[in-house]
């Protein structure tokens, strides 16, 4: 069973633009991290979210942690092309004790 | 702080032999390390839950006599692939919950070790 749904698996977009990744579950994530994997290399933490309702920013990237800890966005502004990589939500959902990723939003910024 | 080292980076072996790979958290202890598998284009797939000074927590499907994991110290996890098949190629990454995030239940990942099986 998928505890974390991811969207949109795949994003293809020119320097400039906005997006926004989503990640959402049935479940309430006690916390929640994201993180942003390059080719060959391991994830590397950007966000840890613990509080509902939760917005940090990180540069660019703003994240939000929705009110019933259920789901959590990424939005990332004016994107450019250092920002290609794959963008993962992960979660300690309550009731397990190790964390749970989703699927995973290979983001490719096109100059 | 909170950086997590791998080595080896790659490894290429034959079918049917054994190979190490070590996950070392460089500036601080972890109790608990994870080691993880992850094919081209997915997502982490957790493979085992490593202690310090008690065996690993396997999940469902994965052979522990075929992925030994041994955490000797708190800087030190290892996963040994024993005789190794072209199947078991793969990204291997480790991580380890960070100093004082029980609460949050960050971890920090290792830059991971790409294995080829001929």
């Amino acid at each position: 069973t998928q505890l974390l749904e991811q969207s949109p698996q795949f994003l293809s977009i020119q320097e400039g633009e906005n997006l926004t990744v989503y990640c959402n579950s049935s479940s309430v994530f006690s916390s929640l991290q994201w993180y942003r994997q390059e080719p060959g290399e391991g994830p590397v933490l950007l966000v840890t979210v613990v509080t509902g309702g939760e917005v940090k920013k990180l540069k660019r990237l703003t994240f939000q942690f929705g009110d019933a800890r259920k789901d959590s966005s990424l939005h990332i502004t004016a994107a450019q092309p250092g920002d290609t990589g794959l963008y993962l939500c992960a979660g300690l959902v309550s009731g397990y004790s190790t964390l749970t990723f989703g699927k995973g939003t290979m983001l490719l910024v096109s100059p | 702080g909170a950086v997590v080292s791998q080595h080896p980076s790659r490894v290429i072996c034959k079918s049917g032999t054994s190979v190490k790979i070590e996950c070392r958290s460089l500036d601080f202890q972890a109790t608990t390390m994870f080691w993880y598998r992850q094919f081209p284009k997915q997502s982490l797939m957790l493979m085992a839950t490593s202690n310090e000074g008690s065996k690993a927590t396997y999940e469902q499907g994965v052979e522990k006599d075929k992925f030994l994991i041994n955490h000797a110290s708190l800087t030190l996890s290892t996963l040994t692939v024993t005789s190794a098949h072209p199947e078991d190629s793969s990204f291997y990454i480790c991580s380890a919950e960070g100093p004082g995030d029980r609460v949050t239940d960050t971890q920090y990942f290792g830059p991971g070790t790409r294995l080829t099986v001929l």
